[in-house]
């Protein structure tokens, strides 16, 4: 039972154009949201989170927002860069689960064409 | 520099032979986790632990054990009962003690192959 998921395995963007990375979730418990940046044969990066009582946060050319009616979270990214490619998961607290332990989607391969 | 270190960085695994992974980390976590990533899926959690000599099962357990004696240390046994044991394996660790303390710091990963 996957509990987050990305359904769009991959997404090409053109330099400088937005980027828009989907994440849907079935558990009404998640409380908070994270997404993450995973370049190959390295371990995924942090880069941005929101909390259930918010609907959007921004942090430079990041921005998240989230609608918790439709259970659906999103990434975008604006501009894009070549530098942004790498696979992006979204991931999910909360829902009854142990501390610190998160529920991760499949992941989406962004690439962003020069 | 603080961070996580894995090793190996590639490993391979013969049949019916155990392998241990190394995940050491510096940043004075008291959370450690190992997830494992295959192609097309997201990191699933095999094993997780919140404070020394203690640690809980995630959500593929099977066939995979775990130790928790040092603060800093967390190796991962892959056993020769996990059956399909290639794959990505991270391992990660958080700070405790607030409720948004979820941000992960992962490490660079192990590459295990089978023979």
């Amino acid at each position: 039972d996957q509990q987050v998921k990305q359904n769009s395995p991959s997404l090409s963007v053109q330099e400088g154009r937005i980027s828009i990375l989907n994440c849907d979730y079935t558990n009404s418990m998640f409380d908070y949201f994270l997404w993450y940046k995973k370049y190959p044969a390295e371990g995924p990066t942090f880069l941005i989170s929101i909390s259930s009582i918010k609907d959007k946060n921004e942090d430079g050319r990041f921005t998240v927002f989230l609608n918790k009616s439709a259970k659906h979270l999103s990434l975008h990214i604006v501009p894009s860069q070549p530098g942004d490619s790498a696979v992006y998961f979204c991931a999910a607290l909360g829902g009854g689960t142990s501390y610190g332990k998160l529920t991760f989607g499949q992941g989406t391969i962004l690439t962003v064409h020069p | 520099d603080g961070g996580i270190t894995q090793s190996p960085k590639y490993l391979f695994r013969k049949e019916g032979q155990n392998v241990t992974l190394s995940c050491e980390q510096n940043l004075n976590h008291d959370a450690m986790y190992w997830y494992r990533q295959d192609p097309g899926q997201g990191l699933r959690l095999i094993y997780y632990s919140q404070i020394v000599n203690d640690f809980q099962k995630g959500d593929i357990a099977e066939g995979y054990s775990v130790s928790r004696e040092k603060k800093e240390s967390f190796p991962l046994t892959v056993t020769s009962a996990q059956k399909n044991p290639t794959a990505f394996y991270l391992c990660a660790s958080s700070p405790t003690g607030a409720p948004t303390n979820e941000k992960l710091f992962f490490g660079s990963g192990t590459q295990l192959s089978v023979l």
